[in-house]
């Protein structure tokens, strides 16, 4: 199956920091999300983003396929960014294939204050 | 209010005595699946179901049941359980049956199987 890592592993920042989180994968894929749970457990969907980048307000994605890896950006971090955020990604082999997701193992975020 | 909701959402039970998590959501989703996360493991698919009638496993499918006779609704069976299989489990669904859409988790079970 389709081989996911994360980095880094842990990230500590100040508020008002930026950071960029890494994924990548072992194969070619077209389905790639990233989610955020937050410290009380909630899964919440950021992005799908199998190619190209997306924005949403402070966070914003880029997917380079070709290569292999996604990005996540976290500008001007906030305490309510701590958690982990997980990427996860699927690829259609046929079939239903393509409801199949591999997730990386995380990284976890920590935002003081 | 749109939601998976998953009961119990703590349970604690004994090797080999079976159990049922069950996963409601109220959107008409077609596209449901099952999780489980552990410590240093991130979330693993165990199964996931493209509509009605339409289940395939995950990676980690062993040990574990499920059937989606309804479209709202994706139980999750545990027949013989273990300690193994002690972990944080999450259902979620998505609109399409691709899954492509947001997925929407519900608030997680947490399963000791003593």
């Amino acid at each position: 199956g389709i081989q996911v890592e994360q980095s880094p592993p842990d990230l500590i920042l100040q508020e008002g920091a930026n950071s960029t989180l890494r994924c990548n994968f072992s194969d070619s894929v077209n389905n790639l999300q990233w989610f955020h749970q937050n410290p009380w457990g909630q899964l919440i969907n950021l992005f799908y983003i199998p190619s190209g980048t997306k924005q949403n307000g402070r966070l914003s994605a880029t997917t380079v396929a070709t290569e292999r890896y996604s990005l996540l950006y976290i500008s001007s971090s906030q305490t309510t960014d701590s958690g982990v955020y997980f990427c996860a990604v699927g690829r259609d082999a046929g079939g239903t294939s393509y409801g199949k997701l591999t997730f990386g193992q995380g990284t976890i975020l920590t935002v003081h204050p | 209010e749109a939601q998976v909701t998953q009961n119990p959402r703590y349970l604690i039970t004994v090797t080999g005595k079976k159990l049922t998590v069950t996963c409601s959501q109220n959107m008409n989703h077609e596209y449901m699946s099952w999780y489980r996360q552990d410590p240093g493991l991130g979330l693993r698919q165990i199964y996931y179901s493209m509509n009605v009638e339409v289940t395939d496993k995950g990676d980690v499918p062993e040990g574990y049941k499920v059937s989606r006779k309804e479209k709202r609704n994706f139980p999750l069976i545990l027949e013989s359980p273990s300690p193994n299989q002690t972990s944080l489990y999450f259902c979620a669904s998505s609109l399409s049956y691709i899954p492509y859409n947001e997925q929407f988790f519900g608030p997680g079970t947490r399963l000791t199987v003593l």
